[in-house]
């Protein structure tokens, strides 16, 4: 069965930290990892990832795939209270495994002033 | 574009009664795929329609069903409601489901069984 695995599980940072949160995943015929914020209801999409080595980027954030070894990280620097929020992050499968996501369990981000 | 919409947004129902949630995608969106997240399980797929068929099912039991209309409009329904089907029911739209498709996410429907 197809698996994501998040760590942290939760951080606390103060505004102005850096933090990277990791993504690893066994996910047969993988293709795609994809980032998600999650606030209070709707995960809203950050970045899709589907070829190694190359960074995604947009503005604070940033993230990269490695596909020899199976991981992702997301990057936010200068954190701002506003990125307080549960991030996610999912694979999708080749095949059959249409507009199926598999999610991690996210990590919880709390930014304090 | 307006984006994924959901409705209704909270529900509370008791133990053995049906629900059926709605899933407006954003337009042009042919593909809708819902999840269920709760606090133990995190998100979990249930199943995603694709022109009014059903291409891929979660571990979920029967109870679980769902449908599409041939405006891409879909529902899910559930029946005989358990304490355990408390939930936010998230559901998600992208073009044709393919793997380079992003899914936009809706608010979701907040649902309480007592």
């Amino acid at each position: 069965e197809d698996k994501v695995v998040q760590s942290p599980l939760s951080l606390v940072v103060h505004e102005g930290d850096t933090v990277t949160l990791n993504c690893s995943y066994e996910v047969t015929n993988f293709r795609s990892l994809l980032w998600y914020k999650q606030e209070k209801k709707a995960p809203t999409f950050l970045f899709m990832l589907t070829s190694s080595g190359i960074e995604k980027k947009s503005g604070r954030l940033s993230s990269i795939l490695d596909k020899k070894e199976l991981f992702s990280i997301l990057n936010i620097t200068a954190t701002q209270t506003g990125d307080s929020a549960v991030y996610l992050c999912a694979s999708i499968a080749g095949g059959t495994s249409y507009g199926k996501l598999t999610f991690g369990q996210g990590t919880i981000l709390t930014v304090h002033p | 574009k307006a984006g994924v919409t959901q409705t209704p947004r909270y529900l509370i129902k008791t133990r053995g009664q049906q629900v059926t949630l709605s899933c407006s995608p954003i337009s042009g969106h042919r593909s809708v795929s819902w999840y269920q997240q709760t606090p133990g399980q995190g998100l979990q797929f249930l199943f995603e329609y694709f022109s009014e068929t059903q291409r891929n099912k979660g571990n979920f039991p029967g109870r679980f069903s769902g449908r599409q209309f041939s405006n891409s409009r879909s529902e899910m329904n559930v029946s005989t409601l358990e304490l355990g089907d408390s939930a936010l029911y998230l559901c998600a739209s992208s073009l044709v489901g393919h793997v380079t498709d992003t899914q936009y996410f809706g608010p979701g429907t907040r649902l309480t069984v007592l």
